[in-house]
């Protein structure tokens, strides 16, 4: 399995733009979360599906946020409009859950590295 | 959701076992200790996993106190590829994996 997957690697935009970063979590996963890294916040939660649904997105930032999950093998984060303190690494994360189950590790993607200009 | 505390850094020497100590007094009876680490620029990496028993796989151990109150990832021998930033997470309620601020390891030549 060639992991979870993230596009683009590297994105630079301006202020104001239309940002879509995309995940292809990895095949048979059932759960998967979307988060942002800088330096001043850390890792952050910014929001999970479980079985394509949008579970908690309690982390999104504010409304320029939105994801979305149509299938079980893929999902966007989508911000607009972009501002720069937007910029950070966006990491996708995918993993197998059962309700009451026994919990299995999360698998990373390499992530987005985003700079609004 | 029990919080974690871990050292901010720690050295080690090459060769060495390393030890990250974790303190999470207030997780519940039904918490897991996980444990990932990340390489610069990389995505993190899981690394092992407990509830109440000592756990050892391939890449380390985890020791977890009788009182579930603390744990500690012991590294065998460590590498310079080793060095990293070392999360110790207890799994919340739910389906969320929520990440403190770790504790960033050297390993020295």
């Amino acid at each position: 399995d060639a992991g979870v997957i993230q596009s683009p690697r590297h994105e630079v935009t301006e202020m104001g733009q239309e940002v879509t970063l995309r995940c292809k979590p990895i095949s048979g996963h059932n759960s998967l979360f979307w988060y942002r890294q800088t330096m001043m916040r850390g890792l952050e939660l910014l929001i999970y599906f479980n079985n394509n649904v949008p579970i908690d997105d309690s982390g999104m930032p504010e409304d320029r946020f939105s994801a979305k999950m149509p299938n079980a093998s893929f999902s966007t984060l989508k911000i607009q409009p972009s501002e720069p303190r937007d910029s950070a690494v966006y990491f996708c994360a995918s993993r197998v859950y059962t309700m009451g189950g026994s919990p299995g590790e999360a698998f990373f993607g390499q992530g987005t590295r985003l700079t609004v200009v | 959701d029990a919080k974690t505390t871990q050292p901010p850094s720690m050295d080690c020497a090459e060769g060495r076992a390393a030890n990250l100590p974790c303190n999470h007094s207030t997780i519940s009876g039904n918490e897991y200790v996980y444990w990932y680490r990340q390489i610069h620029s990389q995505g993190p990496q899981y690394i092992i996993h407990g509830l109440k028993n000592n756990e050892t796989n391939e890449m380390a151990s985890l020791i977890i106190t009788e009182d579930r109150k603390s744990s500690t990832l012991i590294l065998p021998h460590a590498t310079l590829r080793d060095t990293a930033v070392y999360y110790c997470i207890v799994r919340a309620t739910g389906n969320q994996f929520y990440f403190g601020t770790g504790t960033s390891l050297t390993v020295i030549p």
